[in-house]
Parts: C-alpha cells; structure tokens; sequence
C-alpha cells in the first residue's frame, strides 16, 4: 500500500521567503507528525496532531514555524521568513491511534530536503 | 526531559563481525523503544521495537532488549553484511506521543 509521501522533495529558496511543505500519511492514520533532521541538531520533534485533539506545538523552535491539518489527512508545515539555519530534511510520519489515544509506531515519508540560500 | 545517548560513530566492521550499538535513555513513566535505520539516500524505517520491561524487539537479524534496570536497548547482530551500512537511530516514545532520538550512529561494513 501507498506510505507517507512528502512534497517537493527538494526545495531551494531565498532568505526571508516563506515555504510550505506538504505531507500526505498513509490512509487511515489519524496521528500525524513532523521532525527536521540537521547536520547540528540530529532528529528533532516540530509538532503532533492527534486525532481531533489540539496539537503539540512543544517542538516548533520559533514563531515563524507553524503547521495545519486539514480534514484529519494532509498537512502543511509552513516556515514564513526563511532564515540560513532552517535548511535541514524535514520528515513527515504519521500512525494509528490505539482505542486507549494511544499512539502506535510511527512511519516516516522521504523527507523535504529544503536549502535556504 | 527525556532523552537518548547512543554510542559515537562511525562504527566500521568487517562482514560477519558482531555489532553492538548501545543506546540508553533517561525517561519518566515506561516509554516504548524502538530502533529506525536509514539506509544512504534513504528514508527512516522501522527496524524493531519494544513496548515493555523484558521484551525483545527482532528483525533481519538483529535484535536488542527493553532492559528497564540498565534504561538500555542495545542493539546487536552476530553477523553483519555489507548491506547494514546505514545510520542507526535508537528513539524512545513518551506518553505525549512524539519521538526522541539519539545522535545516531553511522554503521559501515567492509567486505
């Protein structure tokens, strides 16, 4: 069956742009995560929706991050004024929820591999 | 907070050498644990994982144990092939859901 898929797969942009990266998770997943991988900082959360609960921002490193869900399926990270230090791959992955809310193992997509000039 | 360490690499092995990756973590409650691998220009995927003090987590041939006395999940194969090279990641899965990585530990094989 169809796993997470991610787009685009690479991104160049200019300092002080804004991006938007798009994840697709596997059908039937209702939990849906992103995570950035840097030479610097290893794998790092960003954030986490769950089901129809409020998200968890906890991982976003600054106000210019920020992500929607829309209709419990595809989801949007958006980075506004793209600074040096945002180039990293970031990584979509999303999973079950057990019928306690708990979490299931994770699937991860290809990843965005996005460069800031 | 939660956390994991992993052992520095690189680790470079000769084919059919033994390997052990250790991870340990530092955790509240009783996190799940897993290993996820990617192999060079490739995805994170899934290679095992362990839900519980005691359980052991397999596949491919590698295995490692939820050790809640130690807060280890070393990761170990007896016999390596070129075709683990990869990174390795140990993770662990608090009650909120996300995951915390370690570092990672690249992992070459020789012929």
């Amino acid at each position: 069956g169809a796993g997470v898929s991610q787009s685009p797969s690479n991104k160049v942009t200019e300092k002080g742009k804004d991006v938007e990266l798009r994840c697709d998770p596997i059908s039937g997943h209702t939990a849906l995560y992103w995570y950035r991988q840097s030479l610097g900082q290893g794998l790092e959360f960003l954030i986490y929706f769950q089901g129809n609960s409020a998200p968890d921002k906890s991982g976003l490193p600054s106000d210019r991050f920020s992500a929607e869900r829309t209709g419990g399926s595809v989801s949007t990270l958006t980075i506004q004024r793209t600074q040096q230090e945002d180039s990293a791959v970031y990584l979509c992955a999303s999973s079950f929820l057990s019928a306690g809310g708990r979490a299931d193992t994770q699937y991860f997509g290809p990843g965005t591999r996005l460069t800031v000039l | 907070g939660d956390s994991v360490t992993q052992m520095e690499g690189p680790v470079t092995l000769s084919e059919e050498a033994f390997l052990t990756i250790n991870c340990t973590y530092t955790a509240t409650g009783y996190p799940s644990l897993f290993w996820y691998v990617q192999y060079p220009g490739e995805g994170l995927q899934l290679l095992l994982k362990a839900t519980k003090a005691d359980d052991k987590g397999s596949n491919k041939g590698f295995e490692a144990t939820y050790r809640k006395e130690t807060t280890s999940f070393h990761l170990e194969k007896g016999s390596v092939q070129v075709s683990d090279s990869a990174v390795y990641f140990c993770a662990l899965r608090n009650q909120g859901g996300k995951l915390i990585f370690g570092q990672g530990t690249e992992l070459s094989v020789k012929p």
